[in-house]
């Protein structure tokens, strides 16, 4: 079955960076695209960016275009989102997601159970 | 930014009801829409895509209609397990997008 794993909760200061991973298992890594979402507490849901596995190819929101990195790693098919010069307001709980197959990839269909970053000095 | 308009921001509804949830985009979104689910403490889960496709394994009391800027997921017959916040997301232009969430509370 179909498995994404993230990595445990984190703590930073303001101005740190973070990076969160992502195990896929179940599926073949590289035959599907990685999305990354953030959700605030109590709020809705904010697009970051995808990662292609297959060619590391990335497209970022315009919002998160110059500090946020997403990269992974086929050997052990595990995506990653990186996040810099962290402030307050990035507190919040990081999916990671799968897209569905094929010209649908913009859609995503299994998620991580997600990762709590917490922000505070 | 296409930003996606959902109504309405809260629903009560009781077991059986059918519960019709709108989305509406700031411009055409063609039927580049989806819809899914978030329980509470869960990560969402897909529902429909392209407006009205649904996602493997979705009862069939869930449809989605509309194109262009209007939108609605219909649930045809509640039941108490789809309590939850509902959200639409457009894929027709980047940066993807979400609507704000239409929470269903079940009676």
């Amino acid at each position: 079955q179909v498995q994404l794993v993230q990595s445990g909760a984190e703590v930073k200061k303001p101005g740190a960076s973070m990076k969160v991973s992502c195990k896929a298992s179940g599926y073949t890594f590289t035959g599907y695209y990685i999305h990354w979402v953030r959700q605030a507490p109590g709020q809705g849901l904010e697009w970051m960016g995808w990662i292609n596995p297959n060619t590391g190819n990335t497209n970022y929101a315009p919002k998160f275009q110059v500090w946020v990195t997403m990269t992974r790693d086929t050997s052990i098919s595990t995506a990653y989102m990186e996040l810099s010069r962290l402030r307050s307001d990035d507190t919040a709980v990081y999916y990671c997601a799968r897209s569905l197959a094929g010209s649908n990839y913009e859609y995503v269909d299994y998620w991580g159970r997600g990762t709590l970053v917490t922000v505070s000095s | 930014e296409i930003v996606l308009t959902q109504s309405p921001a809260t629903l009560s509804l009781s077991p059986g009801e059918r519960a019709s949830l709108s989305c509406r985009a700031s411009q055409s979104v063609s039927s580049f829409l989806a819809w899914y689910q978030q329980k509470p403490g869960q990560a969402p889960s897909l529902l429909i895509y392209d407006a009205s496709n649904r996602a493997t394994g979705i009862p069939a009391r869930f449809s989605g209609s509309g194109s262009g800027t209007d939108f609605t997921l219909t649930i045809s017959s509640l039941e108490p397990e789809d309590s939850a916040v509902y959200y639409c997301q457009q894929r027709s232009n980047w940066p993807l997008t979400f609507g704000g969430g239409t929470k269903v509370e079940i009676k």
